[in-house]
């Protein structure tokens, strides 16, 4: 298991373009995270699937971000329209509740966004 | 409210034993967790503790919970120099849904 891979790790992009974000969760891991998180800060919630169902947004995220988990496994995360104030590293988490391994969420290293 | 704080810097000499503290606000957490996070890498889980627990002992790492002060902490013993990085303390509040971060606390070390 190579654990939770994001793609790409780096993107800049100029003010009021779309962009478009990937994670690949550790394999069975049904539960799915993404998180933003800006220089000096902990990472902030936006958003988390179990499996393709979307259970929860936080009010971070708003008309312009759209998240999806079409069959339960990979994940993308598209931002449109970005603003300067979306440059962040965006990461995604997965865990697979139940036993020993109860809720424990496991990070990707993360998408920095640069918007220009 | 849910809120999580820590102090944002820590400076122990090498070999000495680090002490990072951390508050939440809100007593239903469920879970907390100890993440690091080193320069340029992503965030790698050290430790948890069940809400239920007051201690709970890994190696150099022990989290003490104090719930009734909301207080979690997290010691590490023989501090050593590839133990510098930021360390966050997270607390989840429901079963498996988002986790709340606190700031995170720079660890440094010095001969």
């Amino acid at each position: 298991d190579t654990g939770v891979s994001q793609d790409p790790r780096h993107k800049i992009t100029k003010r009021g373009q779309n962009v478009t974000f990937r994670c690949d969760p550790i394999s069975e891991h049904n539960r799915l995270y993404w998180y933003r998180q800006t220089l000096g800060q902990g990472p902030e919630f936006l958003t988390y699937f179990q499996n393709e169902a979307q259970l929860e947004k936080s009010r971070l995220l708003s008309d312009r971000f759209s998240a999806e988990r079409p069959k339960g496994s990979f994940s993308t995360l598209e931002i449109q329209r970005t603003e300067q104030g979306d440059s962040a590293m965006y990461l995604c988490a997965s865990s697979f509740p139940g036993g020993s391994g109860s809720y424990e969420q496991y990070f990707g290293p993360g998408t920095r966004l640069t918007v220009t | 409210g849910e809120d999580v704080e820590q102090s944002l810097f820590l400076s122990v000499r090498e070999g000495d034993s680090s002490v990072i503290n951390c508050t939440y606000t809100d007593s239903s957490s469920t879970y907390l967790y100890w993440y690091k996070q080193e320069p340029g890498a992503g965030l790698q889980l050290l430790t948890y503790i069940f809400s239920n627990m007051d201690m709970k002992q890994d190696q150099r790492l022990t989290v003490l919970l104090n719930k009734k002060d909301k207080h979690l902490s997290l010691r590490i013993a023989d501090t050593q120099t590839g133990d510098s990085a930021i360390y966050f303390c997270a607390v989840m509040y429901s079963s498996a849904s988002k986790i709340i971060f606190g700031s995170g606390t720079r660890l440094s070390i010095r001969p």
